[in-house]
């Protein structure tokens, strides 16, 4: 069980609008820890598609918007595309583990 | 650019020991701040983290793993080594390793290798 909780799958319909949540904890997130997140393709190494919250690499689509309030996160997808179809990871650190945390994965079906 | 990429067996037997190595272009693990990661992922589960070798030669691994892994790295050759002892068949998995940035607050990987499938079966 991940220390941080995400839904196991989310979807929606071309042109729609998906968020992906991320719970975390006092330890986690509360403690000022930011989230980050991260695609992942079939058969593919993850992607970093948002990091420090809000921040996107360059190359990222600015359809992918990340945010976090407190002990959760979440990452928004606008204008859903059938290549958006993928496993999304967030991930951040926590001080009472000491070390770099992922959530369960959330899989995106575009429909 | 930085690259990495995943290199070793792709099948151990069980109570063996597992080697594995990442080459990296475009950094220096001899450059304070810089540390490489290793994440691994069981088939149809979620990733989880491994280990860091940083540039100041010490590393970090997962407090579960601790007693089996050990992490050297080659600066001269770009090179990391991950080595975990005792592999089991739950230790089957994609080994990746990645590149972390760092800086208070934050912690994350922004380069991935493409992975390797390590199947642990006699």
């Amino acid at each position: 069980q991940s220390v941080l909780t995400q839904p196991p799958s989310v979807s929606g319909a071309p042109g729609q609008r998906v968020t992906i949540s991320c719970t975390g904890s006092s330890s986690n997130f509360g403690a000022g820890y930011d989230v980050h997140w991260y695609q992942q393709l079939p058969g593919t190494a993850p992607k970093l598609l948002i990091y420090g919250n809000t921040n996107r690499p360059s190359g990222v689509p600015d359809r992918f918007s990340g945010s976090k309030s407190g002990t959760s996160a979440s990452l928004a997808i606008t204008a859903l595309q059938a290549e958006d179809e993928a496993e999304y990871y967030c991930q951040s650190y926590d001080k009472s583990l000491s070390y770099v945390i992922f959530g369960g994965g959330t899989k995106l079906t575009v429909l | 650019q930085i690259t990495l990429k995943e290199s070793g067996p792709t099948l151990v037997k069980p109570t063996q020991t597992l080697t594995l190595t990442c080459t990296f272009s475009g950094l220096s693990l001899s450059t304070s701040g810089v540390a490489v990661g290793w994440i691994r992922q069981p088939p149809g589960k979620a990733l989880e983290w491994l280990a860091f070798s940083y540039s100041d030669d010490t590393y970090l691994c997962r407090p579960s793993l601790k007693t089996r892994l050990t992490i050297t790295k080659d600066t001269s050759k770009n090179q990391v080594v991950l080595t975990m002892t005792n592999m089991d068949p739950v230790d089957t998995a994609t080994y990746y390793c990645a590149h972390r940035r760092y800086r208070s607050g934050w912690e994350y990987f922004d380069y991935w290798g493409q992975g390797i499938l390590v199947t642990v079966s006699s």
